[in-house]
């Protein structure tokens, strides 16, 4: 029954690694977006895709590669992991946007600890 | 660019006392307001919308309030209970579709 879910919800991994993060929504809904939440609390976005359409992409390293197979999906993949990288990380996923009314659903996110 | 302050950081209030939690952004032209609640080691909970156009939302003992032409929104719960404790967190969508977050006001409610 749940919403939006990721997997795995805790991540321990060393410096260099390659790891992927996913994430499924059973909403419905046509818009998902990566976030990530810093030691500090502040969330800011990373991605966002639009039926399988990249439609956010910020200022993010190219080492994170998100990758949408369907819109219930978008994978979070990070080559060459490196300590600032660890955070909690968000899926989250909403109606179309410009819509009026355009809740994000958020996901229980992913801790990445990167030693 | 949009920045997004939420103030207190903190507070800390006795079960039954009213919750007031204050959000200002930098740029009034947002398309929407959200409020959301975080639980410690999990995910963000929607609370509230507001639509640019509207004054206010409410939703049981929750009230949101929006002056969009002074950059702020209050976020009003009564009678505030141990299960309201949480980081509450104010979200702006200006016209493109990135949301901006505050840091949060972090609430604990004595029992």
């Amino acid at each position: 029954d749940t919403a939006v879910s990721q997997t795995p919800k805790y991540l321990v991994t060393q410096m260099g690694n390659d790891k992927s993060i996913k994430c499924e929504q059973n909403l419905g809904h046509d818009t998902m977006y990566w976030y990530k939440q810093d030691s500090k609390k502040f969330l800011k976005i990373m991605f966002s895709y639009n039926n399988k359409e990249l439609i956010i992409n910020e200022t993010v390293p190219n080492r994170f590669s998100p990758k949408s197979p369907d819109k219930a999906h978008l994978n979070l993949h990070i080559n060459s992991l490196e300590l600032g990288d660890s955070a909690v990380y968000f899926c989250a996923s909403s109606q179309v946007p410009g819509g009026l009314q355009e809740t994000q659903y958020f996901g229980p996110g992913t801790r990445l600890l990167v030693l | 660019k949009q920045e997004v302050t939420q103030i207190p950081a903190a507070l800390s209030v006795p079960e039954g006392e009213n919750l007031v939690l204050n959000c200002s952004f930098t740029d009034s032209a947002i398309y929407n307001l959200q409020w959301f609640r975080q639980d410690p080691g999990k995910g963000l909970t929607s609370l509230l919308l507001i639509q640019s156009s509207q004054r206010e939302q409410t939703s049981g003992r929750l009230n949101a309030s929006l002056d969009k032409s002074s950059g702020r929104s209050t976020l009003y719960i009564a009678a505030s209970q141990p299960g309201d404790s949480a980081t509450y967190l104010c979200a702006v969508r200006p016209n493109d579709y990135k949301l901006s977050f505050g840091a949060g006001t972090t609430v604990t409610v004595r029992a």
